[in-house]
């Protein structure tokens, strides 16, 4: 297994845009999640999956974002209407159960001009 | 609230300069503690998880301990090859269904 992966690794986009994110995790684990860090921070949970089910969302997800996990397997994070202060690292984890360690993709940078 | 804090936040050593990062936490009941390197623009590199106060992790240089309110992380005789970002992060038993709470980091460089 070549572990998580991210596409793409970077993205700049225009504020008003939407953007699309794609993560893929480890084969055989049934958690995903989805994290946000910025500069001298440490990565902010977003929201996580079980499977094919979203189970919970953090606050700092507002309306504009929504993810999705059809199958069970790759995962999409969407930004509609993208704002300056959407530009971060966005971080997809995957991990075999509750408790178990995430293991992390590359991440995809967006910059929001 | 189920917090990190993790101190410092720089630490510069010279080569084979010995030290350790503290990790402290306050929870209202830990599943596990997960120590994580990151390079710049990378995501996070998993290197140890600890899941009871007495438990300690090697990996090289790298050993991680765990008491009821802190961990730390001791870097013994390191190479500049260690310069990373060290983060710290805990689960609970709690609301949170497995997400990981991180700390700020501590940015470790090692010169030659």
């Amino acid at each position: 297994d070549t572990g998580v992966s991210q596409n793409p690794r970077h993205k700049i986009t225009k504020r008003g845009q939407n953007v699309t994110f794609r993560c893929d995790p480890i084969s055989e684990h049934n958690r995903l999640y989805w994290y946000r860090q910025t500069l001298g921070q440490g990565p902010e949970f977003l929201t996580y999956f079980q499977n094919e089910a979203q189970l919970e969302k953090s606050r700092l997800l507002s309306d504009r974002f929504s993810a999705e996990r059809p199958k069970g397997s790759f995962s999409t994070l969407e930004i509609q209407r993208t704002e300056q202060g959407d530009s971060a690292m966005y971080l997809c984890a995957s991990s075999w159960d509750r408790g178990y360690e995430q293991y992390f993709g590359p991440g995809t940078r967006l910059t929001v001009t | 609230e189920d917090q990190v804090t993790q101190s410092p936040e720089a630490l510069r050593l010279q080569e084979g300069e010995s030290s350790s990062l503290n990790c402290s936490y306050t929870v209202s009941g830990l599943r596990g503690l997960f120590w994580y390197r990151q390079d710049p623009g990378k995501g996070p590199e998993f290197l140890f998880t600890l899941y009871s106060a007495g438990e300690e992790k090697e990996k090289e240089r790298l050993k991680a301990t765990l008491t009821k309110k802190e961990s730390f992380l001791h870097i013994t005789a390191p190479k500049p090859e260690d310069s990373a970002t060290y983060l710290c992060a805990l689960t609970n038993y709690g609301g949170s269904q497995g997400n990981l709470i991180f700390g700020k980091g501590t940015k470790l460089s090692v010169k030659p």
